[in-house]
This record gives C-alpha cells, sequence and structure tokens, in this order.
C-alpha cells in the first residue's frame, strides 16, 4: 500500500517567518493530497488540497506545491501568525483510502 | 449545517463494560467513517461505510462493532475494551467514498479504558 512520510516533525519558527512541511509518497497512483490541521483538542480539518492535474495552488497565506515525478509534496505558510500554531497532516489517495503522514507540530513564537 | 457531531464528547469505561459511541451528520453524505487518534499520532482507518454498507474493516478487533442504522448515523459499539484502546476516535464523513474529497471531522470522542 501506500506510505507517505513527512517531515520535519516538530517545526518553530518566529512570527511572520514561513515554515515548510515537506512529504513524500509511494505510490504513483496517488492523485488527491490534502492537508489537514489539527489544533489542540480539536478536529482535523482541510486547509488545502491539490489534485494530481495541478502542480500548484495558493490559498492566501497558504500553498501547496506537487512534484509527480519526484513523488512529493509541500504545505507552504507564509507570515506565520500564532493561531497558525497546530499539527499538520499531510495526505495521500488512491481514490481508495486516504494515506496519512506522521504529523508536523508547528509553533510559531510570537 | 457542515458539521458532523459525535457524542459523548469524554467517556470512560471498564474492561468488561459496554458502551456506544455515536456520530451523526445532516450533509447528506454517502460515506462516513470511525477513524483511532492517539496523541500526537496520525487518525488510522477503522471502518468505513458507503452508502450504508460496511466498504472498509482495517482489520479491526471484534471488540469494536460498527453500525450505520441510516444514513445519517454512525456508531460504534465497544465491549471488553483494553487499556491500550484509550484514544480520540473521530467519525468522518465525505459526499462520496472516493477518497478524492474533503473529510470532515467531528470533535471525537475520548475514550478512558480503565
Amino acid at each position: 500500500g501506500e506510505n507517505v512520510e513527512q517531515h520535519p516533525s516538530t517545526l518553530s519558527v518566529q512570527e511572520g517567518d514561513s515554515a515548510v512541511i515537506k512529504c513524500t509518497y509511494s505510490d504513483s497512483a496517488s492523485n488527491y493530497f490534502p492537508w489537514y490541521k489539527q489544533e489542540l483538542g480539536k478536529r482535523p480539518q482541510l486547509i488545502i488540497d491539490i489534485r494530481s492535474n495541478v502542480g500548484e495552488k495558493k490559498d492566501q497565506r497558504i500553498a501547496v506545491t506537487l512534484n509527480k515525478t519526484a513523488k512529493h509534496f509541500s504545505l507552504h505558510i507564509t507570515e506565520t501568525q500564532p493561531e497558525d500554531s497546530a499539527v499538520y497532516f499531510c495526505a495521500a489517495s488512491t481514490g481508495n483510502q486516504f494515506y496519512f503522514g506522521t504529523g508536523t507540530s508547528l509553533t510559531v513564537i510570537p | 449545517d457542515t458539521e458532523v457531531t459525535q457524542t459523548p464528547k469524554h467517556l470512560v469505561m471498564g474492561m468488561t463494560n459496554k458502551k456506544s459511541l455515536k456520530c451523526e451528520q445532516h450533509m447528506g453524505h454517502r460515506a462516513m467513517y470511525w477513524y483511532k487518534q492517539k496523541a500526537k499520532k496520525p487518525p488510522e482507518l477503522m471502518f468505513v461505510y458507503s452508502y450504508e454498507k460496511l466498504s472498509i474493516n482495517e482489520s479491526v478487533p471484534s471488540r469494536f462493532s460498527p453500525e450505520c442504522p441510516n444514513s445519517s448515523l454512525l456508531n460504534l459499539h465497544l465491549h471488553a475494551l483494553q487499556p491500550e484502546d484509550s484514544a480520540l476516535y473521530l467519525c468522518a464523513s465525505s459526499q462520496e467514498y472516493r477518497a478524492s474529497g474533503e473529510l470532515f471531522f467531528g470533535e471525537g470522542s475520548r475514550l478512558t479504558v480503565l
């Protein structure tokens, strides 16, 4: 089955700096790549997603890039704010099931 | 209504108890899921229901028994659990089961097994 690796496991940035989280996947049939944010004690919520026919997608301060050849995708958060502090999970799907990465705990230091 | 509602929010049970977790959505979604999540770990898929039929059972022990009474409701019946089953149990739904659309998660039921 699919194997999704996520790095780093923890990330601390100063408020206003950028944060980048990277994921790799193993199954070339994966075609959908969502990112979920989970604040402490809260539910995971979708923040952005990308499909395999697109290389990049942006939504305000958040962007995701996909490199199908290298089988990796990344989450970019610019101008980080304290409310961005959370655990972020990437996922990959072939259409049968979501495979989640191990998560990145992001701390934004005011 | 874009919410998935789970009850109870917290549950403490002994290893001989029988309890149930409940999940409800009114978004017209045809796929519903149970996930188990340990602290700081990703959600682990347990069961998927598509059009009220069990589509996936990820080799979950029989002490967990899912039930989908109708398209809006999903239950997880618990019996003879072990302390290692203590976790956050998340229900989720999606429009269709094709694993290519947004999963809407509930807030979860935090289970402690004594």
